[in-house]
């Protein structure tokens, strides 16, 4: 079946800029998960969706970070006024979000952002 | 989560089998042993996941020692697009802040011709 999907794949913008990154998690799946990987680091947390609730945004560095989830489907993180260092690449992963039991988290390709 | 420990590096020859181990000494007994990787400029790949008995599916085989401290990742007939980052990761079960997944540095396999 489908995996995670992102778009777009790559995106360029000049520093100031907002950006719109979009995640198409698999079907069924209730929890989204955003991440974001800079260049040789590891995986740094982001923000949780739980249906359309984001019960942990603990990650976002900045309040230009904002994210949303509609229809228990579609993500958007939403990054304003752009600095260098946002440059990163931006995983999303979406998994079943049954409680008690491991969640396997299923990782999209990722969005590499280039600020300017 | 508990902490792990991977070799940096492994070489294999393309046909044959990587054996990749880890080292979870400090794991607890509701904690699970996976394992990701990352091709180079992709998103991360889920490949396999257990709690105490081995595992096998269409990517790999997991075996996890009978104390649980360590574990091998296997696959049997490595080629060259199995070149990639493996990490090997300990989790609770959802709940908490077990959703939050971080990665190690991993293992660098790369698979030679």
């Amino acid at each position: 079946g489908a995996g995670v999907s992102q778009s777009p794949s790559n995106k360029v913008t000049e520093k100031g800029k907002d950006v719109e990154l979009r995640c198409d998690p698999i079907s069924g799946h209730t929890a989204l998960y955003w991440y974001r990987q800079s260049l040789g680091q590891g995986l740094e947390f982001l923000i949780y969706f739980q249906g359309n609730s984001a019960p942990d945004k603990s990650g976002l560095p900045s309040d230009r970070f904002s994210a949303e989830r509609t229809g228990g489907s579609v993500s958007t993180l939403t990054i304003q006024r752009t600095q260098q260092e946002d440059s990163a690449v931006y995983l999303c992963a979406s998994s079943f979000g049954l409680a008690g039991g491991p969640e396997t988290q299923y990782f999209g390709p990722g969005t590499r952002l280039l600020v300017l | 989560d508990a902490k792990t420990t991977q070799p940096p590096s492994m070489d294999c020859a393309e046909g044959r089998a990587a054996n990749l181990p880890c080292n979870h000494s400090t794991i607890s007994g509701n904690e699970y042993v996976y394992w990701y990787r990352q091709i180079h400029s992709q998103g991360p790949q889920y490949i396999i996941h257990g709690l105490k008995n081995n595992e096998t599916n269409e990517m790999a085989s997991l075996i996890i020692t009978e104390d649980r401290k360590s574990s091998t990742l296997i696959l049997p007939h490595a080629t060259l697009r199995d070149t990639a980052v493996y990490y090997c990761i300990v989790r609770g079960n959802s709940g908490g802040s077990n959703y939050k997944l971080t990665f190690g540095k991993g293992t660098l396999l790369t698979v030679n011709p």
